[in-house]
């Protein structure tokens, strides 16, 4: 049972750069996110999808963008990499809106220079 | 605006102690609250939860205690163990909304 699967696990891009960071889970729920972890921050919230189909901004949003894909895969992308965006990025799913418990990915970082 | 606050970076206790790690928010709608735990280069993994209609939650050796007046919750780990050592991240939610709220996390480092 993989999970939540994250790739590339790092990667470094020189700013400009566009790159899509993938997001795979294989326990059929229902919700996806995609925050990102800076030092100090805690994990701020990017885009979300509350379910296939739908696609939400979240507190940071700037700068990115989201595909749902399918039920499993939710991929964020940026267009232009800028060095503010050197983080590590998380996605994490939830079976249903009142189970509040997320399931994370192992996480990607991301060097922006 | 951090509505989750964790003023603590890090705590470090003795094996077999209580560990405390507290938590406050400032969003009166938040209804829902967690605690998560993260190792080194992993994702967090969810840890504990407690709904503002309660006071209280245990798990094992883990409790969680809200205060809904103060807006304050606390993380209570007895006994620590040296496994416990890791990044505790508190987070919030309001009902049925997906925007969940997360602190900076305290660093938590149990002594042998």
């Amino acid at each position: 049972n993989a999970g939540v699967t994250q790739t590339p696990k790092f990667q470094v891009l020189k700013t400009g750069q566009s790159m899509t960071l993938q997001c795979a889970q294989d326990m059929n729920h229902n919700s996806m996110y995609w925050y990102r972890q800076d030092p100090g921050m805690g994990l701020r919230l990017i885009y979300y999808s509350a379910s296939e189909g739908t696609t939400d901004k979240g507190e940071v949003p700037n700068g990115y963008n989201v595909s749902r894909l399918n039920k499993r895969e939710f991929s964020l992308r940026l267009e232009s990499a800028a060095p503010s965006q050197t983080s590590v990025y998380f996605c994490a799913s939830r079976a249903h809106p009142t189970n509040y418990g997320y399931t994370f990915g192992s996480g990607t970082r991301l060097t922006v220079v | 605006d951090q509505q989750v606050k964790q003023n603590s970076p890090s705590l470090s206790v003795q094996e077999g102690r209580i560990s405390i790690l507290n938590c406050d928010y400032t969003n009166s709608m938040f209804d829902y609250f967690l605690w998560y735990k993260k190792y080194p280069a992993e994702g967090p993994t969810f840890l504990i939860s407690i709904s503002s209609i309660k006071d209280k939650n245990e798990d094992g050796r883990f409790t969680v205690f809200l205060n809904k007046s103060a807006k304050h919750l606390s993380l209570h780990i007895v006994p620590s163990q040296p496994g416990d050592s890791a990044v505790y991240f508190c987070a919030a939610s309001a009902a049925d909304n997906n925007d969940m709220r997360f602190g900076a996390g305290t660093r938590l480092t149990v002594k042998p």
